[in-house]
């Protein structure tokens, strides 16, 4: 059974620049969350989407946002970008997020210089 | 509000004898907590879960105890294994249709050969 995917899994962007990432969730797996992980903040909750609603929202600016497809394929995107970005973007699924395990994927590196 | 703490960066811990990881949590609401596991360069990997329901959850030589009066949980691994080197998340969650994982900063535990 195939985990979660996510690409691009390095990327190099400049101040100002946007940014797409993607993610493919668990066969069957309906809801897919999103979180960034930077040094010594741990990982902080972005969004979670189920059958293609955002379901639940962090406390991140409104240049994070995201959406997913109806194969719950899900892709989040920043624009903007500020050398704050940078860090580790994971991507995690669930049968329906409520109360079962997630899975993660292996992150997508983003730097912006 | 850290409403997910692990106070202690790191541990180091002989191979054989007791890891014994901390986490505490300030919202009353959680009732439903989880360890993970991360190694460089990969995503986090699930480890075990405790439902607000019990106080101990075992699997093989992973247990965790739950404290809830004093909102306090711990993850012992006995006996360590060098291969027990990563960083370890601590989770939380609280039952709800919304429901997100609240993740801790980690801790880097090292088991000395």
């Amino acid at each position: 059974k195939a985990g979660v995917t996510q690409t691009p899994r390095y990327l190099i962007k400049t101040r100002g620049q946007q940014v797409t990432l993607s993610c493919s969730p668990i066969s069957g797996h309906r809801s897919v969350s999103w979180y960034q992980q930077t040094p010594g903040q741990g990982l902080q909750f972005l969004f979670e989407y189920f059958s293609e609603t955002q379901r639940n929202k962090g406390n991140f600016p409104g240049r994070f946002s995201g959406r997913q497809f109806s194969n719950s394929r899900s892709e989040m995107n920043v624009s903007t970008l500020e050398l704050g970005d940078s860090a580790l973007y994971l991507c995690a699924s669930s049968l329906d997020g409520l109360r079962n395990t997630i899975y993660f994927g292996e992150g997508s590196w983003l730097t912006v210089v | 509000d850290q409403q997910v703490k692990q106070n202690s960066p790191s541990l180091s811990v002989q191979e054989g004898r007791i890891s014994i990881l901390n986490c505490d949590y300030t919202n009353s609401m959680f009732d439903y907590f989880l360890w993970y596991k991360k190694y460089p360069a990969e995503g986090p990997t699930f480890l075990i879960s405790i439902s607000s329901i019990k106080d101990k959850n075992e699997d093989g030589r992973f247990t965790v105890f739950l404290n809830k009066s004093a909102k306090h949980l711990s993850l012992h691994i006995v006996p360590s294994q060098p291969g027990d080197s990563a960083v370890y998340f601590c989770a939380a969650s609280n039952t709800g249709a919304n429901s997100k994982l609240t993740f801790g900063k980690g801790i880097t535990l090292s088991v000395r050969p």
